[in-house]
């Protein structure tokens, strides 16, 4: 079945950039999507990227698609303590179901 | 606009009971998806339902079942409580399900936390 990998834990320094990597294996995938989750909280959706895009940017947010490699990524510019959070990579498969990867903890060190 | 809104919060069950988890998808909307997060599993898709129909399921046995009423709000049931079952259950809405042109943001609420002793 379709899958989203993710590393479990990042950190880095605040002020630096963050660039959390997500891979998938539905090659059908339509869009794809970066959630935040804060402590005792629900996911809220950061941005997304339609398929045949190759890259999205949103402020302090770039998100990078290599639909060949199957790849994508979330940046974040000018980390801070406020970044700190889980964040989700998600594909919506061809069956319109949102696959979530298992989420990549970002720790930001003073 | 108000969120989407989970009740109850927190719960506390024994195993073999049956537990039922309330969810009111934002006003207007007409998805509203079931999803189960754990620390080890991640966040698991569990069902979909658009207009009281169930229109997606997730590999999850018998025991979990959801419905839909006419106001869009969203229940689901989890029969013979394992261990296992204890989770983070949330819920997110959705305007409308749409392949193609729509990203179809998800909202999600704040979630249930179930504890099975």
């Amino acid at each position: 079945g379709e899958d989203v990998e993710q590393s479990l834990f990042l950190s880095v320094r605040e002020g630096d950039s963050s660039v959390i990597n997500c891979t998938y294996t539905d090659s059908s995938s339509t869009y794809l999507y970066w959630y935040k989750q804060e402590p005792g909280a629900g996911l809220q959706l950061l941005t997304y990227i339609f398929s045949n895009m190759d890259m999205k940017q949103d402020q302090r947010l770039t998100v990078l698609l290599n639909k060949k490699d199957k790849h994508l990524s979330l940046r974040i510019a000018d980390t801070q303590t406020g970044d700190s959070a889980i964040y989700f990579c998600a594909e919506r498969d061809r069956d319109d179901k949102i696959i979530f990867g298992k989420g990549t903890r970002l720790h930001i060190l003073p | 606009k108000a969120g989407v809104t989970q009740t109850p919060r927190y719960l506390i069950k024994t195993r073999g009971q049956q537990v039922t988890l309330s969810c009111s998808p934002i006003s207007g909307h007409r998805s509203v998806s079931w999803y189960q997060q754990t620390p080890g599993q991640g966040l698991q898709f569990l069902f979909e339902y658009f207009s009281e129909t169930q229109r997606n399921k997730g590999n999850f046995p018998g025991r979990f079942s959801g419905r839909q009423f006419s106001n869009s709000r969203s229940e689901m049931n989890v029969s013979t409580l394992e261990l296992g079952d204890s989770a983070l259950y949330l819920c997110a809405s959705s305007l409308n399900v749409a392949g193609g042109s729509s990203y179809n943001e998800q909202f999600f609420g704040p979630g249930t936390r179930l504890t099975v002793l």
